[in-house]
């Protein structure tokens, strides 16, 4: 069974911490992806990955970095955390094909207070 | 803008049949995605539409119509398993998905 696994279902950060949110694909596939999702709204694209050492900055950058070392494991990383980050984080991953019907594969998503 | 329109919520009975609709304005198509998402768990893959008509798998079916910018969600049968919230998404011409907010679906025995 196809997993995209992430490192924490919960966690409780407080303001100007750096917080680090792990994500870990066994599927092989090349497209990595973050996304928030808050209530009311669509998922938001925050970055997302082609390949290994490459990046691309989606809708809602500001705040969040990542990094991909290796090509199944995908990391956000939140340098100084802030209150206006508390959200759920998704992480997917697809494979590289890049047609249409490029099918995401979610984590569970990790839950994110920052006090 | 780009924009995906769906309703916040919807109620139907254990056994009957549920629409959920999706509207779209988007900067070029290329496809359309039913998500489906259980409370506190990652959303699975339910349907992709890129040509119109009618795609059914199962209990669940999709429809497309392309020049009304217009998709929905048909489910059958409906079991108390299939509570949970219901994303459509849209890939733009740049292959980016654009989300809606989703359509949390409640089922009453």
């Amino acid at each position: 069974d196809v997993k995209v696994t992430q490192s924490s279902r919960y966690l409780v950060k407080r303001t100007g911490e750096k917080v680090f949110l792990e994500c870990v694909q066994d599927m092989d596939h090349e497209n990595m992806f973050w996304y928030r999702q808050d209530p009311g709204l669509g998922l938001r694209l925050i970055y997302f990955s082609y390949d290994v050492k490459m990046k691309e900055k989606g809708d809602i950058p500001e705040g969040y970095s990542v990094s991909r070392e290796k090509k199944e494991r995908f990391s956000l990383i939140l340098e100084s955390a802030s209150t206006n980050q508390t959200s759920m984080y998704l992480c997917a991953s697809s494979l590289g094909d890049n047609s249409g019907a490029n099918v995401l594969t979610f984590g569970a998503g990790s839950r994110l207070t920052v006090l | 803008g780009q924009n995906i329109d769906q309703p916040t919520e919807m109620t139907a009975t254990e056994g009957a049949i549920v629409q959920i609709n999706c509207t779209y304005q988007t900067s070029g198509f290329n496809g359309l995605f039913w998500y489906q998402q259980h409370a506190g768990e990652a959303p699975t893959f339910l349907s992709y539409n890129v040509l119109d008509g009618l795609e059914e798998k199962g209990r669940f079916s999709s429809f497309l119509s392309r020049s009304k910018g217009y998709s929905y969600l048909l489910l059958k049968e409906l079991q108390m398993k299939d509570s949970a919230s219901y994303l459509c998404a849209v890939m733009d011409s740049n292959y980016q998905l654009i989300w809606g907010a989703g359509t949390k679906l409640i089922i009453k025995p």
